[in-house]
């Protein structure tokens, strides 16, 4: 079956521009995290949704960091006005729900350079 | 507040011998699981085992097994008979199970893998 899969798989922005990224999570997954990976570093959490509605966005690093998942499935992680610190990876998991042990599948991961 | 540590930036292993990686964490929860991915340099996650906090025995699956010991607060890894797959970056991660809010990953800064020919 398809796993997670994230679009764009790469994504070049400069200083200052806004970027979008996408998540598609397993089909039937309730329960869907988004992480940043910064390089050599591992993951770090950023939000969490549970159907459509975010119920953790203590990860997100500034107001500059929105995300959204209006009809409980699609997820979409918006940058606004990028800096060059914000040049990570930014991966997407999805679990069937969210309590006691459930495991996270992770998409590829979108690699975001700011130049 | 949920911390992992893996102390080795860089571990070698000749092909066919066990490896152990190591992982120590630290939590306030009574109740928590711990995990292993691997990722390789495709970038993908990749989970490899779980350990409940109140598992009593050590969670095995296939070469690898979680070496828990919970009064140290470690979980370190082994995987028995290495091949060169098994060269990639490794995660020791955790969640907690008590109180509300979200189910997210702690993860720890990895451990570089390389099996050697």
């Amino acid at each position: 079956g398809a796993g997670v899969s994230q679009s764009p798989r790469y994504k070049v922005a400069k200083r200052g521009q806004d970027v979008a990224l996408r998540c598609d999570p397993i089909s039937g997954h309730v329960s869907l995290f988004w992480y940043q990976q910064a390089l050599g570093q591992g993951p770090e959490f950023l939000t969490y949704f549970q159907n459509e509605a975010q119920l953790d966005k203590s990860g997100l690093p500034s107001d500059r960091f929105f995300a959204e998942r209006p009809e409980g499935s699609v997820s979409t992680l918006k940058i606004q006005r990028t800096q060059q610190e914000d040049s990570a990876v930014y991966l997407c998991a999805s679990t069937i729900q969210g309590g006691s042990y459930n495991e996270q599948f992770f998409g590829p991961g979108t690699r975001l350079t700011v130049l | 507040a949920q911390k992992i540590t893996q102390t080795q930036p860089g571990m070698f292993v000749q092909e066919k011998e066990a490896v152990t990686l190591d992982c120590t964490y630290d939590t306030s929860d009574p109740s928590y699981g711990l995990f292993w991915y691997k990722q390789p340099s495709s970038g993908e996650m990749i989970f490899l085992i779980y350990q409940g906090s109140y598992d009593q025995q050590n969670a095995t699956e296939g070469r690898y097994s979680l070496n828990f010991q919970k009064a140290r607060k470690s979980a370190n890894l082994v995987i028995s008979a290495s091949q060169l797959g098994d060269s990639a970056m490794y995660f020791c991660a955790m969640r907690g199970f008590s109180g509300a809010g979200s189910y997210q990953l702690t993860f720890g800064k990895g451990t570089k893998l390389s099996v050697i020919p």
